[in-house]
């Protein structure tokens, strides 16, 4: 149990289009899903938390109007990247807690491959 | 902000040898998770510590959550060479919207060479 899906796996833009992740909780229902962003060789950083049914909660330095979150049910969060640019090309993998109902950690999703041309 | 000072970065060793990493936050973490990330993926739960002292392993893993509960280690013995990937320590504070939130270490590059 316990299965986060992330889509797309990889995907290729165009400087100044939007893309769109989606993050999905399988078999479980995800009160909160957490967005991270990693540069190769690197860790994984924080962007935002996602709760369902109200606004995200970006970390300090995340654009939110560039990286749009949507959390509209239990079991799907969604980020959308806008106008991306060559810079925004990146590893982005996603999360997904049930919350205190688990005495257990979040759930990652197999990350989004992210490249602007 | 909370920061978790992860070392060595990279490691190389031969197959069946012994290797310990480990994890030091300047504050107090509640749980204490260790994940490994292959190449293009995302990271996958190896050990989660919930008690300070706590000693967990997990088949050749072995994972300390620290009295202080600022520090934990990981040590994986017998290394195989299917150990090879990217190892992150990662905190969690919990309770209320907390739970699933984590801060990750830079990780420890680890090769294993036959």
């Amino acid at each position: 149990g316990a299965v986060v899906s992330q889509h797309p796996s990889w995907v290729i833009c165009k400087s100044g289009t939007s893309v769109k992740i989606e993050c999905r909780s399988l078999d479980f229902q995800a009160t909160t899903m957490f967005w991270y962003r990693q540069f190769p060789k690197q860790s994984l950083m924080l962007m935002a938390t996602s709760n369902e049914g109200s606004k995200a909660t970006y970390e300090q330095g995340v654009e939110k109007d560039k990286f749009l979150i949507n959390h509209a049910s239990l079991t799907l969060s969604t980020l959308t990247v806008t106008s991306a640019h060559p810079e925004d090309s990146s590893f982005y993998i996603c999360s997904a807690s049930p919350g205190a109902i688990m005495n257990t950690e979040a759930f990652f999703g197999q990350g989004t491959r992210l490249t602007v041309v | 902000g909370q920061q978790l000072n992860q070392s060595p970065q990279s490691m190389f060793i031969q197959e069946g040898e012994d290797v310990s990493m480990n994890c030091t936050s300047s504050s107090i973490f509640n749980t204490w998770l260790w994940y490994k990330q292959d190449p293009g993926e995302g990271p996958v739960l190896l050990i989660a510590l919930y008690k300070a002292g706590e000693l967990t392993s997990n088949g050749r893993l072995t994972a300390q959550f620290g009295i202080t509960r600022k520090d934990s280690f990981l040590n994986i013995s017998a290394s195989i060479p299917s150990d090879v990937g990217i190892y992150f320590c990662a905190g969690q504070l919990g309770g209320g919207t907390s739970y699933g939130k984590l801060t990750f270490g830079q990780g420890t590059i680890l090769t294993v060479h036959p």
